[in-house]
């Protein structure tokens, strides 16, 4: 199985400031990464796919960079709304499997 | 538009077994050409990926974890998909989701999410 391990667990940052997040796979899984943003009590919700690709709506300051086992999730000017938790989760292959989560606070 | 709406919440006794129905709703509603896939995710903890199935093949897939006491079932023709897990203990308290993936393999649309407790 497809180990992901995503860092750090917790951060803190002000508003404005920029953010990454890392996600490191166990093996190569090309670019087949989604990463998620989950707001408490909230369904989470599809950010980027394919490592790189904004979904529809989401904020430009949010980018995905990476491919092979190591990919970054880095929010430029962070503000208020960007409060949650993100995931990062692998789908090349089944069983598929999701980051351990990156809480992100101000 | 196609929304996924699961049941209701749910108490069970431990060593019970629970079943949450996934329902896609609006046009196009239909598990056709979809894979639903199923993810828990425990008070405070994160998101843990459970299985999926292919309503097409009739092909389940489940995470190592949890083979022996899930179960889950969609027919392509159905709006309606369940996910079964037998032999609750406290540790299976978590709200569960279901998803659908696109063509691509994304988790872009899920179900609001239904709280299973496990308590005696």
């Amino acid at each position: 199985d497809i180990q992901v391990t995503q860092s750090p667990s917790s951060l803190s940052a002000s508003v404005g400031d920029r953010v990454t997040i890392t996600c490191q796979a166990s093996q190569d899984i090309s670019n087949y990464l989604n990463w998620f943003q989950q707001k408490p009590g909230k369904v989470p919700k599809l950010l980027i796919n394919d490592a790189s690709n904004l979904e529809e709506g989401v904020p430009s300051r949010f980018s995905g960079s990476g491919s092979g086992t190591h990919f970054t999730l880095t929010i430029t000017s962070l503000q208020p709304e960007d409060i949650a938790t993100y995931y990062c989760q692998q789908y090349d292959r089944l069983p598929r499997s999701f980051g351990q989560g990156t809480k992100l606070d101000i | 538009q196609v929304q996924l709406v699961q049941s209701g919440a749910e108490v069970k006794k431990p060593g019970s077994s629970v079943r949450i129905s996934c329902r896609a709703s609006g046009s196009g509603g239909s598990f056709n050409n979809y894979i639903i896939t199923w993810v828990r995710q425990a008070p405070g903890q994160g998101l843990e990926w459970m299985g999926r199935i292919n309503p097409m093949l009739d092909a389940p897939h489940y995470a190592q974890k949890f083979q022996g006491r899930l179960t889950i079932t969609a027919r392509a023709s159905a709006t309606t998909g369940y996910m079964d897990l037998s032999g609750l203990t406290s540790d299976d308290t978590a709200v569960y989701y279901c998803a659908r993936e696109t063509a691509s393999s994304w988790l872009r649309m899920w179900g609001q999410g239904t709280l299973v407790i496990v308590s005696s």
